[in-house]
């Protein structure tokens, strides 16, 4: 079973402060990738890598940057969180190679006040 | 998570019931697609996928409906059980172009009545 896990389930932040949300797969992925989530807007892709040390944005990068400095770990970084940061973060990873099923982990609710 | 069912379509089916989820997907030259469940404050999980080679796959109680011509994604569930209930999405992928993104749907929240 593909296990995707994040460091955190739910963590409380100040305006301004720097924000590592981390991620690992333990299955070898090629690909992995953050979310956001909110009401109504669905899911929404920041930023994914293909390889390491690779990285690709994606429809909604603003404020928020990555590292893939191991093929196992995809880390978002917010380096000054705002209040409209607050949200749903969800990491996925996919094997590449045109089987592109992404495998979720459990998310990370982040608040930031 | 808790609060990603709001401002969703929603769907009421009776237990025992059977469950039909519908998605129209944007782009006529993908090539696969994936449903998904996300039940809440969890991740979503793969339910059932499809290349665009077919249309129509079987899984455990749940069936995939893919109509090219018009876009259309459907999910089917068969004798709809309370551990259904849960945001529905689809997702489509063009593979071709090496793209590895899905993009998604906005989802369906499924609430079974008992």
């Amino acid at each position: 079973d593909v296990k995707v896990t994040q460091s955190s389930r739910y963590l409380v932040k100040r305006t301004g402060e720097k924000v590592f949300l981390e991620c690992v797969q333990d299955m070898d992925h090629e690909n992995m990738f953050w979310y956001r989530q909110d009401p109504g807007l669905g899911l929404r892709l920041i930023y994914f890598s293909y390889d390491v040390k690779m990285k690709e944005k994606g429809d909604i990068p603003e404020g928020y940057s990555v590292s893939r400095e191991k093929k196992e770990r995809f880390s978002l970084i917010l380096e000054s969180a705002s209040t409209n940061q607050t949200s749903m973060y969800l990491c996925a990873s996919s094997l590449g190679n045109s089987d592109n099923e992404q495998f979720f982990g459990p998310g990370t609710r982040l608040t930031v006040l | 998570g808790e609060s990603v069912g709001l401002h969703l379509p929603t769907l009421s089916v009776q237990e025992g019931d059977n469950s039909i989820i519908n998605c129209a997907y944007s782009n006529s030259a993908s090539d696969y697609f994936i449903w998904y469940k996300q039940e809440s404050g969890k991740g979503p999980q793969f339910i059932i996928d499809i290349r665009s080679n077919m249309d129509k796959r079987q899984g455990q109680r749940v069936t995939v409906l893919l109509n090219k011509t018009v876009k259309h994604l459907s999910l089917q569930i068969a004798a709809t059980q309370p551990g259904d209930s849960a945001v529905y999405f689809c997702a489509e992928n063009l593979s071709l172009d090496s793209s590895y993104k899905l993009i998604f749907g906005s989802g369906t929240r499924l609430l079974v009545r008992p």
